[in-house]
């Protein structure tokens, strides 16, 4: 159980292109879910919260123009880079939190997905 | 933003052998987590700690909760070739907010 994809696992698309990230809880109700970005080598980072139904909440220095998220249902969020540039290339992972709080508001993270901007 | 600081970076070891690594930070944490990540994947979670001074096990992974709140380790038994990876430690800051250490990447000979 408790198990979250994403889609696309990797993409590559041009500069200036706007690239689409969905995130899903497959077997569980998720009222909130969360975007990190990792970049080689490196920690990740959250970049925002969503929460169902509700406008997310992006952590300082990320522009929540840029990264548009939408949580739509409680079963699936997506994130979209627009007007992407090659700086944005770095592997974004999402990760849930179950409906019920799960056991001290525990998140499951999705396997990510590697985007590459040329 | 707050940071976790993590060590070693790196470690190359030989199979059969320990592993340790800690993690520390400036400000308490509620809720330690220890997760593993493998090369184009998202991060797994091995343990985690709720107690200060709670020390819990996974199996050959043992972790720590430190008294004062600020740290925690983990401990990796006997190494076997499949620990290879990347393991970070995160604590909870507020009810779901995780900060992620720098992670250490874990190398086995065999």
């Amino acid at each position: 159980g408790a198990v979250v994809s994403q889609h696309p696992s990797w993409v590559i698309c041009k500069s200036g292109t706007s690239v689409k990230i969905e995130c899903r809880s497959l077997d569980f109700q998720a009222t909130t879910m969360f975007w990190y970005r990792q970049f080689p080598k490196q920690s990740l980072m959250l970049m925002a919260t969503s929460n169902e139904g509700s406008k997310a909440t992006y952590e300082q220095g990320v522009e929540k123009d840029k990264f548009l998220i939408n949580h739509a249902s409680l079963t699936l969020s997506t994130l979209t880079v627009t007007s992407a540039h090659p700086e944005d290339s770095s592997f974004y992972i999402c990760s849930a939190s179950p409906l019920a709080g799960g056991f001290h508001n525990e998140q499951f993270f999705g396997p990510g997905t590697r985007l590459t901007v040329l | 933003g707050q940071q976790l600081n993590q060590s070693p970076q790196s470690m190359f070891i030989q199979e059969g052998e320990d592993v340790s690594m800690n993690c520390t930070s400036s400000s308490i944490f509620n809720t330690w987590l220890w997760y593993k990540q493998e090369p184009g994947e998202g991060p797994v979670l091995l343990i985690a700690l709720y107690k200060a001074g709670e020390l819990t096990s996974n199996g050959r992974l043992t972790a720590q909760f430190g008294i004062t709140r600020k740290d925690s380790f983990l401990n990796i038994s006997a190494s076997i070739p499949s620990d290879v990876g990347i393991y970070f430690c995160a604590g909870l800051q507020g009810a779901q907010k995780l900060v992620f250490g720098q992670g250490t990447r874990l190398t086995i000979n065999p």
